[in-house]
């Protein structure tokens, strides 16, 4: 039973164009979400956060949004640069009374960004 | 500056053989936690550690235990590997509370024969 899903294993886009990523939760008691990027034969770094008490939230190239009625949030990246390309894993936390902070993972979507 | 580190970056074991994989951490954060991803899935949380409180994951395994002597270090011991446990395996630190960044280290690879 997959709390965090990311329906989509990839998605290529042009240098300069928009990335948009996906992500699906079923628990409503999660309530702090996050984007990790990785790079191969690295660990996933932290990119950008939302809290569920905001819809948005920008760092710069990217943004991610967050629709609590649908249980969704998404990544936008623009303008696109082939550095971006990585593995981008979803993460969310807050279910239960739960302190130690730990992240429930999507199954990742590998982002291609073409020259 | 590595802030997590992770040894060995690639084990291979032979089926029923013991394995130790080890993190340390120059954070100095209070949490620490072991996490197995397995190819094109999602990173599943195996147990973690609050400071010195152990907490397991209901679907973890026996075969997998895990030790945190102090602050800087934690160990995942797999008992008796089988194939199926072939992944790479994550460590993580964080501060704690629910909106807390984890630091991951780049991950131990784990190839059972």
């Amino acid at each position: 039973d997959q709390q965090v899903k990311q329906n989509s294993p990839s998605l290529s886009v042009q240098e300069g164009r928009i990335s948009i990523l996906n992500c699906d939760y079923t628990n409503s008691m999660f309530d702090y979400f996050l984007w990790y990027k990785k790079y191969p034969a690295e660990g996933p770094t932290f990119l950008i956060s939302i809290s569920s008490i905001k819809d948005k939230n920008e760092d710069g190239r990217f943004t991610v949004f967050l629709n609590k009625s649908a249980k969704h949030l998404s990544l936008h990246i623009v303008p696109s640069q082939p550095g971006d390309s990585a593995v981008y894993f979803c993460a969310a936390s807050g279910h239960g009374s739960s302190n130690t902070g730990k992240l429930i993972f999507g199954q990742g979507t590998t982002l291609q960004v073409k020259p | 500056d590595a802030m997590v580190i992770q040894n060995p970056r690639y084990q291979v074991t032979q089926f029923g053989k013991p394995v130790t994989l080890s993190c340390s951490q120059t954070l100095n954060h209070n949490v620490m936690y072991w996490y197995q991803q397995k190819s094109s899935q999602a990173p599943k949380l195996l147990f973690h550690y609050y400071d010195k409180d152990f907490n397991n994951e209901a679907d973890t395994p026996d075969n997998f235990q895990s030790r945190r002597p102090n602050t800087s270090f934690c160990f995942l011991d797999i008992r008796s590997p089988g194939l199926g446990d072939a992944a790479m395996y994550l460590c993580a630190t964080s501060r704690g509370g629910m909106t807390g960044e984890l630091f991951f280290g780049e991950g131990s690879r784990l190839t059972v024969l």
